[in-house]
């Protein structure tokens, strides 16, 4: 496995800008999640896929939050006019559908994408 | 609905001590488990899971977490604390079946005294 990769590891932006993110899953990998993480807190569920499907949102992701996995390989996520409370890790993983070798539901995560909204 | 509570947001250890790190779930189906390490500015990694086959379950750099039905819980230990092991620990479930979409405690920072 060559591991998830996330771009770019570190973000700053002022208030009120748009930024987008993007995850590059592990290539055999069918299903990405994307998680927020801010400090001091475990992750939180955001949205997932299903190749190119995006099957669940949680309440999380508001109306400014918007992803995509076009072609099922990798995502993005947008945040449209940014809030300093959405300053947050951002973390991305993917899993394989189907049983394999025992790795069945392991979820595999990227470094994740630090946001700092000034 | 699931939830975890790991008790406890640090713990403190001197070198080759014992570690134990709490978790109890909370799951209206059977859940699968795991715990994840974190080190500072990195992502998850996994360290074990269980997926209700055996009820000990061994990960790496030697913990192993038992999952116990009767008490909701899976706590994670490790007999020999050394200092690579000062990170910050996650419990997470996840339903059996379904979007298996991860649900995580609010983590355990781990400290190892020397």
């Amino acid at each position: 496995d060559t591991g998830v990769s996330q771009d770019p590891r570190h973000k700053i932006t002022k208030r009120g800008q748009n930024v987008t993110f993007r995850c590059d899953p592990i290539s055999e990998h069918n299903r990405l999640y994307w998680y927020r993480q801010t400090l001091g807190q475990g992750p939180e569920f955001l949205t997932y896929f299903q190749n190119e499907a995006q099957l669940e949102k949680s309440r999380l992701l508001s109306d400014r939050f918007s992803a995509e996995r076009p072609k099922g390989s990798f995502s993005t996520l947008e945040i449209q006019r940014t809030e300093q409370g959405d300053s947050a890790m951002y973390l991305c993983a993917s899993s394989p559908n189907i049983q394999r070798e025992g790795r069945i539901h392991e979820q595999f995560f990227g470094p994740g994408t630090r946001l700092t909204v000034l | 609905a699931q939830s975890v509570t790991q008790l406890g947001s640090h713990v403190s250890v001197s070198e080759g001590a014992l570690v134990l790190l709490r978790c109890n779930y909370s799951s209206s189906v059977p859940p699968y488990l795991f715990w994840y390490v974190q080190y500072p500015n990195q992502g998850l990694q996994l360290l074990l899971k269980y997926t209700s086959a055996a009820t000990l379950v061994k990960g790496i750099n030697g913990f192993e977490a038992e999952f116990k039905k009767s008490e909701t819980s899976f706590h994670l230990t490790k007999p020999s604390a050394h200092m690579s092991d000062a990170a910050e620990y996650f419990c997470a479930v996840s339903p059996f079946m379904g979007r298996r979409a991860l649900t995580f405690g609010s983590g355990t920072r781990l400290q190892v005294q020397p």
